[in-house]
């Protein structure tokens, strides 16, 4: 089974608006961590936001902030005010374990695409 | 202060030769990790390093592939008698150590073409 779910095609955003990229997730481990990282077609990973299993509020960031539904083991990344830049591939990713050890590899997405209209 | 460094950015090589590929982590990150990524796919975990301890190697598709990382620092990703299932982007990542569970920072990738 996956590990993270991506599955929305590509998006598309009017510039200024919100916009919300889903993720659900599948783990057994009670610790766990939760990121967003953002690829443009440069092709570098930006890290964008991070979720503990454990956080009781949602994360911010800027205009990002992770809409977290534990129970719905859901955790959607909103983007506000959207701006041209952010058009990229943006990839969902779990580590299993909040402690650096060896559970410390980041299990990924298949990514959406977004596209931020003028 | 200077990110992840990968090299080379770009390699082509014949099916069935050896390639090498290169990673400078972040100064002082202890976590080092090899992805790889496969055109329009999500990131596939390849190998992690962490200080002095035995490297999880779980992720690693067969025995053509190999990495060490030297002195704690730079880490060399080796594939053996590349095959034309292995083009993709490969991906570096370090992380430091602790118990705040800090994102990992990836290089700008080698982008491998296997003719």
């Amino acid at each position: 089974a996956q590990k993270i779910t991506q599955t929305q095609p590509g998006m598309f955003v009017q510039e200024k608006e919100a916009v919300t990229l889903d993720c659900t997730y599948d783990t057994s481990d009670p610790s766990y961590g939760l990121f967003w990282y953002k690829q443009p077609s440069s092709g570098e990973m930006i890290f964008l936001i991070y979720q503990g299993s454990y956080d009781q509020q949602n994360a911010t960031e800027g205009r990002y902030s992770l809409n977290f539904q534990k129970a719905r083991k859901s955790a959607n990344l909103v983007i506000s005010a959207s701006q041209l830049g952010d058009s990229a591939m943006y990839f969902c990713a779990m580590r299993e374990g909040l402690v650096a050890g060896a559970n410390s590899k980041l299990t990924f997405g298949k990514g959406i695409t977004l596209s931020v209209r003028p | 202060g200077a990110g992840v460094s990968q090299s080379p950015s770009n390699k082509v090589t014949e099916k069935g030769k050896d390639v090498e590929l290169r990673c400078d982590p972040i100064s002082g990150h202890t976590a080092l990790y090899w992805y790889r990524q496969s055109l329009g796919q999500g990131l596939e975990f390849l190998i992690y390093f962490q200080g002095n301890s035995a490297p999880d190697k779980s992720g690693l598709p067969s025995d053509r592939f190999s990495a060490e990382r030297t002195g704690g620092s730079v880490s060399t990703l080796t594939i053996q008698r590349t095959q034309q299932e292995d083009s993709a982007v490969y991906l570096c990542a370090s992380s430091p150590q602790g118990y705040t569970p800090y994102e990992q920072y990836f290089g700008p990738g080698t982008r491998l073409t296997v003719t």
